[in-house]
C-alpha cells in the first residue's frame, strides 16, 4: 500500500517565479492538507482540501493556492516567490477530519 | 491567542527516560498529537490523545490534561535512534494541525 507521495523532491526557483507542488494521498484517503516547515520550526498549516473544495485556510497570503482533483490528489501553487518561501512543504492525508494524518516525504523548495 | 510551547532541546543518556512537556492554548481543541521527525524526513505519528489520561504504546507514553492545557510525551529505555525532533500538535474538529516548534532530543551513549 503506497503511502503519501510528493513530487518533486527538491526544487530551486528564482524570486518572482511560480511553482507547483504535487501530492498523492494514501490509498483511500479523501482529505489533503498542506504545511510549510521552515528550518528549525514546526510545520505551519497552509490549507486543507476535501471533496475538491478548500475547507480551511491558515494565515498565508493569496499567493498560495491549491487544488484537489477527483482522484483526491492535490497541487499547491505559489506565485511571485519570495526568499522567505524557502522551506520544506509537507502534504498530509487522512481518511476523515480529525483522524491521524499521514505525511508525505515533503518537497524542499529553495528560492534564490 | 493561539500558542503551543515545548522545550527547544533535551539531552539524555541511552537507556534513560525523558519527558517532553507541551502546553497549549488553541481554539476548537479536538485532541493532541505527538509526532517524531528525523532530520530531513517527514513527521511520523507517535500518539493521539483526545481524553484526559495516559496512553501507553510500547516505549512511548503520552498524557493529556484538557483542563490544564498540558500534555507530555514519555520516552523510556532511550535508544540512539530516538535522537530526533518531537512535535506536539493540537487538532481541531476538521483535522487542522497546529504544531509547536519541536523539541530536539539528543541521546548520548
Amino acid at each position: 500500500d503506497a503511502g503519501v507521495t510528493q513530487s518533486p523532491t527538491h526544487l530551486i526557483k528564482t524570486r518572482g517565479q511560480q511553482v507547483t507542488l504535487r501530492c498523492s494521498p494514501k490509498s483511500g484517503h479523501d482529505t489533503v492538507s498542506w504545511y510549510q516547515q521552515a528550518l528549525g520550526q514546526g510545520p505551519q498549516f497552509i490549507f486543507q482540501y476535501y471533496e475538491e473544495e478548500e475547507r480551511q485556510r491558515g494565515n498565508f497570503p493569496d499567493r498560495f493556492s491549491g487544488h484537489q482533483f477527483p482522484n483526491y490528489s492535490s497541487e499547491l501553487n505559489v506565485n511571485a516567490l519570495l526568499l522567505g518561501d524557502s522551506a520544506l512543504y509537507l502534504c498530509a492525508s487522512s481518511l476523515a477530519a480529525g483522524y491521524e494524518q499521514y505525511f508525505g516525504p515533503g518537497t524542499r523548495l529553495t528560492v534564490t | 491567542g493561539q500558542n503551543i510551547d515545548q522545550p527547544t532541546e533535551m539531552t539524555a543518556t541511552e537507556g534513560a527516560i525523558v519527558q517532553i512537556n507541551c502546553t497549549y492554548q488553541t481554539s476548537g481543541f479536538n485532541g493532541l498529537f505527538w509526532y517524531q521527525q528525523h532530520a530531513g524526513e517527514a513527521p511520523t505519528f507517535l500518539s493521539y490523545n483526545v481524553l484526559d489520561g495516559l496512553e501507553e504504546k510500547g516505549r512511548f507514553s503520552s498524557f493529556l490534561s484538557r483542563s490544564k492545557g498540558y500534555s507530555y510525551l514519555l520516552l523510556k529505555e532511550l535508544q540512539m535512534k530516538d535522537s530526533a525532533s518531537y512535535l506536539c500538535a493540537t487538532t481541531d474538529s476538521w483535522g487542522k494541525l497546529q504544531f509547536g516548534a519541536g523539541t530536539q532530543v539528543v541521546v548520548t551513549p
